[in-house]
């Protein structure tokens, strides 16, 4: 079956580093992928939609220079978070559509990060 | 801005007992997925509904669609300690570039104790 893969599973930095997570679609291509966060105990909430070869679109209140997302193939959707301040600290999950007319959603295991 | 509403936000029960988790909206969704997260894991899908009315059943869970596609709830009988976890409703605002957007309720932590 698909699988969406996100690595890495988790990341200790040092404030001001900035930190990569990618997100990957292992048996599919995915022309949109999904951006979460989610803080413990909480429900996820929507970060941004990442769309294939163009410019991510962001939820209100979140900053896009601060999470940078890039969509360059079909497979692949990165995050990066730039600066990393300890009040980023948290679970940040993707997921990937998969098919055009049938379509199935897949989530990501997840990423901890943990800015120090 | 769809917003869901899911409570209890806390469960704490013993094993066997039923129980019923709610999601409500005033907003109307294409569909309504239940999910189930383990902690430092992605959430993993249990159903969709999608028409309104429908009622979908898994083992022990039965799962039901208002009819008005505005609120949905979950409902499991003789909860085991391994149903144990965070539930999530999320509704779905699919209708052409807005698939698998999804919106999510604030969640429930079910303990089912032995």
């Amino acid at each position: 079956g698909a699988v969406v893969s996100q690595h890495p599973s988790w990341v200790i930095c040092k404030s001001g580093t900035s930190v990569k997570i990618e997100c990957r679609s292992l048996d599919f291509q995915a022309t949109t992928m999904f951006w979460y966060r989610q803080f413990p105990k909480q429900s996820l909430m929507l970060m941004a939609t990442s769309n294939e070869g163009s410019k991510a679109t962001y939820e209100q209140g979140v900053e896009k220079d601060k999470f940078l997302i890039n969509h360059a193939s079909l497979t692949l959707s990165t995050l990066t978070v730039t600066s990393a301040h300890p009040e980023d600290s948290s679970f940040y999950i993707c997921s990937a559509i998969q098919g055009a007319g049938g379509e199935k959603l897949f989530f990501g295991s997840g990423t901890q990060l943990s800015v120090l | 801005t769809q917003l869901l509403e899911q409570s209890p936000q806390f469960l704490s029960i013993q094993e066997g007992e039923n129980l019923t988790v709610y999601c409500n909206s005033s907003s109307v969704f294409s569909s309504l997925q239940w999910y189930r997260q383990e902690p430092g894991e992605g959430p993993v899908l249990l159903v969709t509904v999608v028409t309104g009315g429908e009622v979908k059943k898994l083992k022990r869970l039965t799962f039901q669609f208002g009819d008005a596609r505005k609120d949905s709830s979950l409902h499991i009988t003789a909860a085991q300690p391994g149903d144990t976890g965070l539930y999530l409703c999320a509704g779905d605002n699919a209708g052409g570039t807005s698939y698998g957007k999804l919106t999510f309720g604030q969640g429930t932590i079910l303990t089912v104790h032995p």
